[in-house]
């Protein structure tokens, strides 16, 4: 089956502009997550969705970045006003509910990511 | 002081060696910890998961936790240059869905 797909898959902007990066998540995957690769600084973690409830917000960098997920599928990231040390890979990963501690509980799918380079 | 800790690598190994990648972390809350694979331009994919302390055994490979030492440990055996790619690992804990990474090791096995 289709996996995690995001676009674009490269993003070229000049500072100071807006962007929105788009996810579409496996189907049927409640949990969503947004992530941030930078060289040597591993995965930060920006953002998760789970079902309907409110999303966690607690690692967006500044109030410059924004996330939402229309319908419980589609999530898009928009970063405002870009900055060069937004330059990064995004990552975007999708998950089944978090049922015991199984594999399935804890396996992340990530999809290829954007990668973002802000002139 | 990061939650997690791991070498950055690179970590440059001849085809048939046997290969460890170790994380360190402060939390001992954390109860989960999984090793991801990622090669280059792609996402990363889980590759090995462990619940507590133990050991977990998938053909090759080997991950190791030590919940007393704040340790974890990926060991490949007979590594190929098809396992050359970035290993992160990662852990949670119990009820939590937040997942901290580490920074990765690059790892090159050369032919």
């Amino acid at each position: 089956g289709a996996g995690v797909s995001q676009s674009p898959s490269n993003k070229v902007t000049e500072k100071g502009k807006d962007v929105e990066l788009r996810c579409d998540p496996i189907s049927g995957h409640t949990a969503l997550y947004w992530y941030r690769q930078s060289l040597g600084q591993g995965l930060e973690f920006l953002i998760y969705f789970q079902g309907n409830s409110a999303p966690d917000k607690s690692g967006l960098p500044s109030d410059r970045f924004s996330a939402e997920r229309t319908g419980g599928s589609v999530s898009t990231l928009t970063i405002q006003r870009t900055q060069q040390e937004d330059s990064a890979v995004y990552l975007c990963a999708s998950s089944l509910p978090r049922v015991g501690g199984g594999r399935a509980g804890n396996e992340q799918y990530f999809g290829p990511g954007t990668r973002l380079t802000v002139t | 002081q990061k939650e997690v800790e791991q070498d950055p690598g690179p970590l440059s190994v001849p085809e048939g060696a046997i290969v460890s990648l170790n994380c360190t972390y402060s939390n001992s809350a954390f109860q989960y910890f999984m090793w991801y694979r990622q090669y280059s331009r792609k996402g990363p994919e889980l590759l090995m998961y462990t619940y507590s302390s133990g050991n977990k055994e998938d053909g090759r490979f080997t991950a190791q936790v030590d919940k007393s030492s704040k340790y974890i440990s990926l060991f490949i055996r007979d590594s190929q240059p098809s396992d050359s790619a970035t290993y992160l690992c990662a852990m949670r804990w119990t009820g939590g869905f937040k997942t901290i990474f580490g920074a990765g090791t690059r790892l090159f096995v050369k032919a």
